[in-house]
């Protein structure tokens, strides 16, 4: 069974343009939680999506998007980059709506120039 | 909101012997899971032990082990016979009644010394 994917895996980004990452995640999951991962911040909860909602969002500004297709896949989209952008961004995907392990993908590593 | 402690930045431990790494949490739901997961270099974060606030027997899972003290809120990792395969970040994480939103703490560097 294939794991969590995300693509792509290393993105290199200048300020002010936007950007686009894609998760599928494990065959027959349907909730689909992105997270930021950076040395300062540390692991911080971006959106879950399950059934194509959103149902939670964390403390994010409006620059960050998501949504999520009726096959699970899902895209977070990132408009005007700013320096502090650079991270890890790791999708995870889990079987249930909730309470259940999430499986995690190898991540994006964005970088802002 | 939940919040996650992890007290040890850092950690060393020769090979072979086991080591507990620290994490404590701070919640009001009666109804939670508590995850560890371990992070190698590479960035994948990789599942390795979960353990449910109605469990009544700590969660084990070959040398992964979890010390549950859910009076204190405590939900320590045990890592039994380490190998220098085990040197990694590993972070505690929590997940309430909210979805499936895990709030994660800071992270443990382990060192494994041969």
């Amino acid at each position: 069974k294939a794991g969590v994917t995300q693509t792509p895996r290393y993105l290199i980004k200048t300020r002010g343009q936007q950007v686009t990452l894609s998760c599928s995640p494990i065959s027959g999951h349907r909730s689909v939680s992105w997270y930021q991962q950076t040395p300062g911040q540390g692991l911080q909860f971006l959106f879950e999506y399950f059934s194509e909602t959103q149902r939670n969002k964390g403390n994010f500004p409006g620059r960050f998007s998501g949504r999520q297709f009726s096959n699970s896949r899902s895209e977070m989209n990132v408009s005007t980059l700013e320096l502090g952008d650079s991270a890890l961004y790791l999708c995870a995907s889990s079987l249930w709506d909730k309470g259940a392990e999430q499986f995690f993908g190898p991540g994006t590593r964005l970088t802002v120039l | 909101a939940q919040k996650i402690t992890q007290t040890q930045p850092g950690m060393f431990v020769q090979e072979k012997e086991a080591v507990t790494l620290d994490c404590t949490y701070d919640t009001s739901d009666q109804s939670y899971g508590l995850f560890w997961y371990k992070q190698p270099s590479s960035g994948e974060m990789i599942f390795l032990i979960y353990q449910g606030s109605y469990d009544e027997q700590n969660a084990t899972e070959g040398r992964y082990s979890l010390n549950f003290q859910k009076a204190r809120k405590s939900a320590n990792l045990v890592i039994s016979a380490s190998q220098l395969g085990d040197s990694a970040m590993y972070f505690c994480a929590f997940l309430g009644t909210g979805g499936n939103k895990l709030v994660f703490g800071a992270g443990t560097i382990l060192r494994v010394k041969s």
